[in-house]
Order: structure tokens, then sequence, then C-alpha cells
């Protein structure tokens, strides 16, 4: 069965520090990558997708995302986080083929970021 | 350009009811999705189209019907409500059906159950 699994329910952090958040999928076919976030209150907006070429995707933000094909897994990070990065990250994927813009979402990471 | 709307913001339902919720796209987007959002679970597609009269189950569609009569509308309805259903519900749209396409979401409609 294809899914997505993001391994940190919840993320603390102090202002300034790097993060990273953490995704693994599970699919028999390739994927298509995306991470979304969620500003309290909102609808969801893209942060970056990978779709083929390099394995380093750079988003909007500061924000960057490294596919692994071997170890399936799609992490996001940042070097230096801000207050305002404060909001709720979905990573997901598409299935390509048959599966037109179905996305599959993982269970969100919460990331907080304290001064 | 307003990008997809949703109306009501809010709800509240009482079991059994019905109702309908509105999304609408001005962007002339092929693709349209309702998900719904429940604590850590995640979003969940419910129903898709990839056009104008042309609609799809996805993953959780039990107790919701769609249609899509023009480009720019794909409204919601539920049934017969049930706590069940008590979630946050998103509409999407993106220029393709095509899988790479980015997805833009509306900003919700909270519905409760009782």
């Amino acid at each position: 069965a294809q899914s997505v699994t993001q391994l940190d329910s919840q993320v603390p952090v102090f202002e300034e520090a790097p993060v990273e958040l953490r995704c693994n999928y599970s699919s028999s076919v390739s994927v298509y990558l995306f991470w979304y976030v969620q500003y309290p209150n909102q609808g969801l907006q893209l942060l970056l997708k990978y779709l083929s070429g390099s394995t380093l995707v750079k988003g909007i933000n500061g924000f960057e995302a490294e596919f692994n094909k071997s170890q399936t897994s799609f992490h996001l990070r940042k070097p230096s986080v801000h207050i305002s990065d404060t909001a709720e990250y979905f990573c997901a994927f598409n299935a390509g083929g048959t599966s037109y813009g179905k996305l599959t979402f993982g269970q969100g990471t919460i990331l907080t970021v304290h001064p | 350009n307003a990008g997809v709307t949703q109306t009501p913001k809010f709800q509240v339902l009482k079991t059994g009811q019905s109702m309908t919720l509105q999304c609408a796209q001005d962007m002339n987007h092929e693709y349209m999705s309702w998900y719904r959002q429940d604590p850590g679970m995640g979003l969940r597609l419910i129903h898709y189209s990839v056009g104008a009269g042309i609609t799809d189950q996805g993953e959780v569609p039990n107790g919701y019907n769609v249609s899509r009569s023009t480009t720019e509308d794909f409204p919601l309805r539920l049934l017969s409500a049930a706590p069940s259903q008590t979630s946050v519900y998103f509409c999407a749209s993106s220029y393709s059906s095509g899988p790479g396409y980015e997805q833009y979401f509306g900003p919700g409609t909270r519905l409760t159950v009782t």
C-alpha cells in the first residue's frame, strides 16, 4: 500500500536554530513529492516539490528538501528558523499515472519556534 | 484573483441534517478536489474532478456527494450528517489533472455535527 509517514508529530525548536522535519514514503512506483505548510486557521500552501532531476529541491521561505530514493525519504530542512515558521507541515506524494492529481498526505508535523 | 473560495467558514449541524459546502475557483483550473482534515491523520481525499461533468471517489467518499456542472464550482454535499463527519474540509484546485501541478487550497470549512 502506498503511504507517507512523518516521523515526528511535534518539533519544538528555538529561533535561529536549524530544523529537519522527516518524511518517509512507501510506494511501488515512482512518485512526485511535495511539502505543504499550514499556518494557523488557514489553508495549505506549497513549500516545494520534487518531480525529477536534482535531488536537492529549494522552496519558499528558505526551506529545502532532499529526495533520497534508496531510503525512500524526503526530509525538509531549514538552516535557521524564525518565529514566523511556526506552523504545521505536511509531506505528500502523488503516484503519477492514472492517479491524476490525487495527493496522499502524511499525518503532519507541528513546528513550534520558541524565542 | 480570489483563488479558491469556500463557504461557509463554520457550520454546526444536527445528526441527520443535510447541507452543501460550496467551493469556487476563478483560475480556470481543470482539476478540483475535496479533502477532510482530522487531527493526527493529515488530509484525506473525499472526491475529485478532472473537469466539468467528471467526478470520481477518493479515499473516504462515504456519506458525501459531489457534482461539477461548471469549471468554477465544485460543491460537496453531506447527505445525512453524522458526528464522524465533524472535521475541517478543504477544497483544492490545480491547473491540470497531471500529477506534478501545484494544488491551491481554500481557507477551509470547519464543520461540527452534534
